[in-house]
């Protein structure tokens, strides 16, 4: 079965630094772009960033570029978000989500179930 | 950035009846060269992440009801419910990945009438 799961999301003060991470199984990974897609509370969704399959391509919406950097283990099948320098602006549940190719302009076809973060003194 | 703006923002329709989602785009996303819409519609229920249903703008993602419609081209696009059911109500998002930043739409929340 295809499958994301996130983890590392938890409350963190303003100024602080948190890693998330998304553990893949169920298809060969080195092949997908990754995404990280976020939601704050009772809001829309808001794509973060983005890794080609490689991991040398990489792309940030503006909100948090030179703040977030996110990285890939394809050894491990794993993701990563790398969260420096967080807002409360930031608060907000993250999901992990699957490029349909190894294209970073694709849809989202694999979505994991979101960790939360809680950016808050 | 690529705007996408969707409309209504929420809708009721009866069971069995027909619900329909506009959206736009701040500037074409049909990309010439292969003629595709880089245009997808998501399904969100509460406390779950996003469902893929269309993407090209109207290719149906694998298991998605054939209720489910996507059409349009360039900047203007729709999703269609053919016949509402209870299990479709939802806040539906149309996202564009003709560039980065990649965007959605605010989302358009459907309920039963």
């Amino acid at each position: 079965e295809v499958q994301l799961l996130e983890s590392g999301g938890g409350l963190v003060q303003p100024g602080g630094s948190l890693r998330l991470s998304c553990a893949a199984s169920g298809f060969t990974f080195r092949s997908y772009s990754m995404n990280w897609v976020r939601q704050a509370p009772g809001k829309g969704l808001e794509w973060v960033s983005a890794i080609s399959g490689s991991g040398a391509s990489t792309y940030y919406a503006d909100s948090v570029k030179g703040r977030f950097t996110i990285s890939r283990d394809n050894s491990k099948n794993t993701l990563y978000l790398q969260m420096n320098s967080l807002r409360a602006e930031d608060t907000a549940v993250y999901y992990c989500a699957r490029s349909y190719s190894s294209s970073v302009d694709d849809a989202l076809d694999i979505w994991g179930q979101g960790t939360m973060v809680t950016v808050s003194s | 950035d690529i705007v996408m703006t969707q409309s209504p923002d929420s809708l009721a329709v009866s069971l069995g009846e027909r619900a329909t989602i506009n959206c736009k785009s701040s500037q074409s996303v049909l990309y010439s060269s292969n003629n595709k819409n880089y245009l997808g519609w998501y399904q969100q229920k509460p406390g779950q992440p996003p469902k893929l249903l269309i993407y090209w703008a109207s290719t149906r993602e694998s298991g998605v009801p054939d209720r489910f419609s996507g059409s349009g081209s360039g900047t203007d696009f729709t999703l269609t419910i053919s016949s509402l059911q209870a299990e479709d109500v939802a806040v539906y998002y149309c996202q564009q990945y003709y560039t980065t930043p990649i965007t959605f739409g605010p989302g358009t929340k459907v309920d039963i009438k």
